[in-house]
């Protein structure tokens, strides 16, 4: 799977759109992006996922840039329930079942 | 909506105890998933099972059986628990897509 980074941290205001970072220059093309997010206490939650178009579902938006090498997570209107910890995970969609590869993500901190 | 749930969200076990971790799928995954958390270890991956009665290694399977009976149970034992087990446990399930896994609540273990 390719490594991916993001800021160790970021604030948004309530109400306003949080973009979250992640860089993932050695993608390759078989690979697609995954966001969970991981509230305090309770366990990772599958957000999104994409391979080159932008994705958008009731929880998020998702910008691939036209070379893949880095996306953005949107969330158009965060609120204090949205603080959590935010993964960026690149791997293939299809294959045997294996591990799912956590870095240390964003912690997204919703402030009034 | 998928629904893993994981018998107890709090353990308090004695060090040599036998312990039994569950958890039950309702959307009828093929694969499901141990792992466990802890601070600046980030997510580890236990055991996995593919299919009923199957099951493979993860990356610290050491301390640590599973069983699964029923394609919707997956228990995870510790046959004589101890101090660093301390942690976290997470349970999830999938699809054949191994980049979606959906997570149960979690279980905190303390060994005393």
């Amino acid at each position: 799977d390719a490594k991916t980074t993001q800021p160790p941290s970021m604030d948004c205001a309530e109400g306003r759109a949080a973009n979250l970072p992640c860089n993932h220059s050695t993608i390759s093309g078989n690979e697609y992006v995954y966001w969970y997010r991981q509230i305090h206490s309770q366990g990772p939650q599958y957000i999104i996922h994409g391979l080159k178009n932008n994705e958008t579902n009731e929880m998020a938006s998702l910008i691939i840039t036209e070379d893949r090498k880095s996306s953005t997570l949107i969330l158009p209107h965060a609120t204090l329930r949205d603080t959590a910890v935010y993964y960026c995970i690149a791997r293939r969609f299809t294959g045997t079942a294996s591990k799912l590869t956590f870095g240390t993500g964003t912690r997204l901190q919703v402030t009034l | 909506d998928v629904k893993v749930t994981q018998s107890s969200r709090y353990l308090v076990k004695r060090t040599g105890e036998k312990v039994f971790l569950e958890c039950v799928q309702d959307m009828d995954h093929e694969n499901m998933f141990w792992y466990r958390q802890d601070p600046g270890l980030g997510l580890r991956l236990i055991y996995f099972s593919y299919d009923v009665k199957m099951k493979e290694k993860g990356d610290i399977p050491e301390g640590y059986s599973v069983s699964r009976e029923k394609k919707e149970r997956f228990s995870l034992i510790l046959e004589s628990a101890s101090t660093n087990q301390t942690s976290m446990y997470l349970c999830a399930s999938s699809w054949d897509s191994p980049g979606i896994q959906y997570f149960g609540a979690g279980t905190r273990l303390s060994v005393l």
